[in-house]
Parts: structure tokens; sequence; C-alpha cells
């Protein structure tokens, strides 16, 4: 078993639909949460970043952690095409001061 | 200011060459990672440098793989008598401070390095 678990999709929604992607994990150690997006043949780009429980919200994208189920999850609110885009779900803390990764999920916006 | 700056971002070489890939990171980041991409996968790690000091090399797939850092800035990574599963692409990033800081990473768009 990974020890970060992320569905690969691809997950298809209409625009102006609310995006909801998860990533489980294993480590209850870990205490440090990241989103990336990456879009086709660019590198991640840091979208949220989150330390412990709760929710943090920048913009239309909200980052929610519930370190008792070991979840996290990213909201999109009012999608657009242009997030179309893989999103990549990362976390340390605890011995593992290395990010570890899950696989992406590929997030597809029709119009 | 400048982000991090990966060459060359496309590569295509025979089976067998070596091959030589930079990453030229955010000004000051003094911690700098390599990761390696395949289709459809996470990224996996390769090193991180400290510095100019590689303190985890743990991730390097063989002996084949070696990287350096010099004045603290510019990496390189280079792949040995190349083979078609080293076919990925791959990504550098660089944070601020040491990975124990918790601090996100930063990344290039990678080299697309592919095997013939």
């Amino acid at each position: 078993q990974k020890e970060v678990e992320q569905d690969p999709g691809p997950l298809s929604v209409p625009e102006g639909a609310i995006v909801s992607l998860n990533c489980t994990y294993s480590n209850s150690a870990f205490q440090y949460f990241m989103w990336y997006r990456q879009y086709s043949r660019k590198g991640p780009e840091l979208l949220m970043y989150t330390y412990s429980s709760g929710n943090k919200e920048d913009g239309r994208f909200t980052a929610q952690v519930d370190k008792s189920s070991k979840y996290i999850s990213l909201f999109i609110r009012d999608s657009q095409p242009s997030d179309s885009a893989t999103y990549l779900c990362a976390m340390s803390g605890g011995s593992n001061y290395q990010l570890i990764w899950g696989a992406g999920t590929k997030l597809i916006i029709k119009p | 200011g400048a982000g991090v700056s990966q060459s060359p971002s496309n590569k295509v070489t025979e089976k067998g060459k070596d091959v030589e890939l930079r990453c030229d990171p955010i000004s000051g980041h003094t911690a700098l990672y390599w990761y390696r991409q395949s289709l459809g996968q996470g990224l996996e790690f390769l090193i991180y440098f400290q510095g100019n000091s590689a303190p985890d090399k743990s991730g390097l797939p063989s002996d084949r793989f070696s990287a350096e850092r010099t004045g603290g800035s510019v990496s390189t990574l280079t792949i040995q008598r190349t083979q078609q599963e080293d076919s990925a692409v791959y990504l550098c990033a660089s944070s601020p401070n040491a990975p124990t800081s918790n601090q996100p990473q930063h990344f290039g768009d990678g080299t697309r390095l592919s095997i013939l």
C-alpha cells in the first residue's frame, strides 16, 4: 500500500461546477500538506500549503485537512476550463522530511 | 523574480550515451531537489542538496546516476550509459531552507528525456 493514495481520474466536470479532489494517507506523523497544479508539459506549481488540521481558503480554492481520518481535500468553486490540469497532493512531517507525493488526479473542465 | 530554470527542455539520445541535465534554482534558495516523473506517475525523489552537499542520495536508482552542485547554485544530474527505462521527465525544485523546515518546493518545467 502506498503512503499516499490519490485517484488518477480523469475527473470530468462541466464549467461552473464545484470540484472536489482528495488524497488519503497512512502516516499519522504528516503535518504539512500541499496541493500542486501541473499543466501539460510544465512543472508542478504550488497552489495551497497547510499545516495540521483545518481549512484554508484562497480565492476559488479551499484546502481541507482531516487528520483524524487521514484525508485531505481540495475544493475548486466556479470551475473554469483553465483549471484543467493534473492536481498533485504532497505531504511531510515527523521523520519524513521528504515530500511524499500522490500520483495526481487529472481534471478536465468542459466548457 | 526568475523561477527555477532547467535545460535542455527536451533531450533525445541513443541508448548507451551519457546525458547531463542542468538546473538553475531560485536565487538564494539553499536546498535543491531532483525528481523523476514517469507518465501518469507521481514524483519519484532522486536526491537533494543543502548548499553543495548531498545529505540524501537514497533515491538515485543506480550507480549510473550522479549529481553535483557547485557554488551553492547550479546543479547537474548526469546519467551514464542511458537505458530505455531512464526515459522520463526530470524535475528540479528548490526551497529557501533545508527540507527539515518543511517549506514548499518550487519547480522548474523539467527536462523530457527520451532514450531510443
